[in-house]
């Protein structure tokens, strides 16, 4: 099986320009999940989905990200305006909910924002 | 304000020594912790887990120990082998949540 597919695997780009990534979970599971990954702070969630309706929002820095689930194969995380404060790796996971806290984790996006 | 902390930023240990990963966390309603193992380029894979009604669980050549009355929680790896060279995240989840909060990581490295 596919595992959690995300594109793309690298983006550079100037400050001020918005960033899109995307998210394909693996089929079946029914939570998606959004972290970002930086040195100081380690593995940080920004938002979760649930049967893609978003549950926790509540590590979304601020207003300038926003992410969607229009389905269950798809989500997408946007940065608009996008700063160089922003540079990390964002990892997108999802979950079928059997056993607590098992996550199956993309392989990342690196982000860059110069 | 971290809810789960790894204090420590990298190890090194020898081949066939145990390597020791620590983990603290403040938030008293977390019930679930696991660990995570990350090669670079790829994202997290689960590694072990414990419930709060356990105080070890054992997979193979990894144990995980939890002390309650400390916060605090730790990875033992034995023999260590060059392959569990990566970085670590401890993680915790309260109520049943799927929702996990990490640590910063720990880089192991294991010398041959």
């Amino acid at each position: 099986d596919a595992g959690v597919i995300q594109s793309p695997r690298h983006e550079v780009t100037e400050m001020g320009q918005e960033v899109t990534l995307r998210c394909k979970p693996i089929s079946g599971h029914n939570s998606l999940f959004w972290y970002r990954q930086t040195m100081m702070r380690g593995l940080e969630l920004l938002i979760y989905f649930n049967n893609n309706v978003p549950i926790d929002d509540s590590g979304m820095p601020e207003d300038r990200f926003s992410a969607k689930m229009p389905n269950a194969s798809f989500s997408t995380l946007k940065i608009q305006p996008s700063e160089p404060r922003d540079s990390a790796v964002y990892f997108c996971a999802s979950s079928p909910g059997g056993i607590v806290g098992e996550l199956f984790f993309g392989e990342g996006s690196r982000l860059t924002v110069l | 304000d971290q809810q789960v902390k790894q204090n420590s930023p990298s190890l090194s240990v020898q081949e066939g020594r145990i390597s020791i990963l620590n983990c603290d966390y403040t938030n008293s309603m977390f019930d679930y912790f696991l660990w995570y193992k990350k090669y670079p380029a790829e994202g997290p894979t689960f590694l072990i887990s414990i419930s709060s009604i356990k105080d070890k669980n054992e997979d193979g050549r990894f144990t995980v120990f939890l002390n309650k009355s400390a916060k605090h929680l730790s990875l033992h790896i034995v023999p260590s082998q060059p392959g569990d060279s990566a970085v670590y995240f401890c993680a915790a989840s309260a109520g049943g949540a799927q929702k996990l909060v990490f640590g910063q990581g720990t880089r192991l490295t294991i010398n041959p």
